[in-house]
C-alpha cells in the first residue's frame, strides 16, 4: 500500500461542475501539499497544509489530521482547470517544516466546456 | 524574484555520456531537493540539500548518480554514463517555512 493514496485516478467534468478530489495518507506529518501539473509542463504549488482549511480564488483544500485526510476542492470549474492534480505529505522532520515529499499518483482531470 | 530556475529545459545525451542538470533555488531559500518523473509514473524523491551539505539521498540511485549543493554556485544533479532507462523529468524544488517551490523540470532524453 502507498503511504499516498488519491482519488480518483480520473475525472471528467463538465464546465461548471463543482470537483473533490481526494488524497489519504498513512505517516505522521508536518505538512500535506497540493499541486498542479499540466501535460509536459512543471509543476505549481496551490497549497500547503498542516490544519483546517485553506483557499484560493475557486480552489479549496481541506486537512483532517486525525483521520489523515484531505480533500481538493475546485468550484466553477473551467476547461483550464484540466490538469493533473497530485497530493504530496511532507514527513515530520524533528518540528521543522523542511523535508522531501512523498507523492500519490496523482488525479488527471479534464474538464469539457 | 524569479523562482527556482533550472537549466537546460530539454537535455539528450547519448548512452554513456554524462548529463550534468543545474537547479537556483529561490533567493532565501537554502534547501534544495531533486525529484524524478519516469514517463507514466508519479514523481520520486531524489535528494535533499543544503548548502555544502547532503541531508538526505535515500532516493539516490546507488551507481552513476551524485548531487551537490557548493556554498557558492547551483545545485548540480550528475549522472554518469547515462542509459536510456535515465530518460525522464527531473524537478527541482526549494523550501523556506512558507512552503515550496518547484522548478520548471529539465526532460532528459537519452538516445
Amino acid at each position: 500500500k502507498n503511504e499516498v493514496e488519491q482519488s480518483p485516478q480520473n475525472l471528467t467534468a463538465q464546465e461548471g461542475e463543482f470537483i473533490t478530489i481526494n488524497c489519504s495518507y498513512s505517516v505522521g506529518i508536518s505538512a500535506l501539499h497540493w499541486l498542479q501539473q499540466h501535460p509536459g509542463g512543471g509543476i505549481v504549488s496551490l497549497f500547503m497544509l498542516s490544519s483546517g482549511k485553506k483557499k484560493h480564488g475557486r480552489l479549496i483544500a481541506t486537512i483532517n489530521i486525525q483521520e489523515k485526510h484531505s480533500s481538493l476542492h475546485i468550484t466553477a470549474s473551467h476547461p483550464r482547470d484540466s490538469a493533473v492534480y497530485i497530493c504530496a505529505v511532507q514527513a515530520n522532520a524533528g518540528g521543522t517544516s523542511y523535508g522531501k515529499l512523498t507523492f500519490g499518483q496523482g488525479t488527471i482531470l479534464t474538464v469539457h466546456p | 524574484n524569479a523562482g527556482v530556475m533550472q537549466n537546460p529545459r530539454h537535455l539528450v545525451r547519448r548512452r554513456g555520456q554524462e548529463a550534468r542538470l543545474r537547479c537556483s533555488p529561490m533567493k532565501g531559500h537554502s534547501h534544495v531537493y531533486w525529484y524524478r518523473q519516469l514517463p507514466e509514473e508519479g514523481l520520486k524523491f531524489m535528494v535533499y540539500l543544503q548548502k555544502e551539505n547532503i541531508i538526505d539521498e535515500s532516493g539516490m540511485p546507488k551507481e552513476r548518480f551524485s548531487a551537490e549543493f557548493p556554498k557558492e554556485g547551483p545545485s548540480i544533479l550528475r549522472i554518469q554514463q547515462v542509459v536510456r532507462g535515465d530518460s525522464a523529468a527531473y524537478f527541482c524544488a526549494s523550501s523556506s517555512q512558507n512552503g515550496y517551490t518547484f522548478g520548471s523540470g529539465t526532460r532528459l532524453t537519452v538516445v
